[in-house]
C-alpha cells in the first residue's frame, strides 16, 4: 500500500506570495492532519480534515487554510507569506475509524523557504 | 500550552546500551500514546504505541512504558544501534487530535 505523498517536496517563495501544498493520504484513510515543524518547536498542529470538513484547528493565523476533497486528498494554503513561515510542513493521515484508537502516518513533508 | 513535553532535547548512548527517552503529559483525557522516529528531511515514522489501559508494550528492541498516575511515558531501546540515531517524538491523543512533544535527538555512539 502506498504511503502518504506530499507535493512539492521543496518550495522557495518570496514574502507576500501565497503557496499551496498538496497531500494524498494512504488509501482508505479519511482523516488528514497538517503540521508545521520548525527547529526547536516540534510539530505544531495546524488543522485536521475528515470527510471534507475541518474538524480540529490549531492556533495559527487565518493566512493558513486548508481543504479536503471527496477522495480525501487535502491541500493547504498559506497566503501573504512571511519569513517566519519557512518550515517543514508535514501531512499525516489516519483511518479515523469510529470508536477505535488511531495512528497517524506521515508523509515526507514539504520544505518551504520564504525569502 | 504544551500538553506533551519532552524535557531532554538530546541524549547520547553507547552502542549496545539501553536508550531511555522520556515524555510527560498534562491532560488526563489522553488515552493513546505513540512514539515516532524522524530522520532529517523525512517525515516522522510510526514506531510503537500504547493504549491507556496498558502499562507496557513491546515490539522487538522497543518497549514503551506508561505511568498514568505520574502522567509519564518512556521509550526503551535495547540494545541501541547506530541506526537508531534520530529525533524521537512522543505523541498523545484524546479522540481525533494528536499532540506532539518537541522531540529528543538520540545519538548512538559506535
Amino acid at each position: 500500500k502506498a504511503g502518504v505523498t506530499q507535493t512539492p517536496r521543496y518550495l522557495i517563495k518570496t514574502r507576500g506570495q501565497q503557496v499551496t501544498l498538496s497531500c494524498s493520504p494512504i488509501s482508505g484513510h479519511r482523516s488528514v492532519s497538517w503540521y508545521q515543524q520548525t527547529p526547536g518547536q516540534g510539530l505544531q498542529f495546524l488543522f485536521e480534515y475528515f470527510s471534507e470538513t475541518q474538524r480540529n484547528k490549531g492556533n495559527f493565523p487565518g493566512r493558513f487554510s486548508g481543504r479536503q476533497f471527496s477522495n480525501s486528498r487535502s491541500e493547504m494554503n498559506v497566503s501573504t507569506l512571511e519569513l517566519g513561515d519557512s518550515a517543514l510542513y508535514l501531512c499525516a493521515s489516519s483511518l479515523a475509524a469510529s470508536g477505535k484508537q488511531d495512528t497517524q502516518y506521515f508523509g515526507p513533508g514539504t520544505r518551504l523557504t520564504v525569502l | 500550552d504544551q500538553q506533551v513535553k519532552q524535557n531532554s532535547p538530546s541524549l547520547s548512548v553507547q552502542e549496545g546500551r539501553i536508550s531511555i527517552l522520556n515524555c510527560d503529559y498534562t491532560n488526563s483525557m489522553f488515552d493513546y500514546f505513540l512514539w515516532y522516529k524522524k530522520y532529517p528531511a523525512e517525515g516522522p515514522t510510526f514506531l510503537i504505541s500504547i493504549s491507556s489501559i496498558k502499562d507496557k508494550n513491546e515490539d522487538g528492541r522497543f518497549t514503551v512504558f506508561l505511568n498514568k498516575s505520574a502522567k509519564h511515558l518512556s521509550l526503551h531501546i535495547v540494545p541501541s544501534q547506530p541506526g537508531d540515531s534520530a529525533v524521537y517524538f512522543c505523541a498523545a491523543s484524546a479522540g481525533n487530535q494528536f499532540y506532539f512533544g518537541t522531540g529528543t535527538s538520540l545519538t548512538v555512539i559506535p
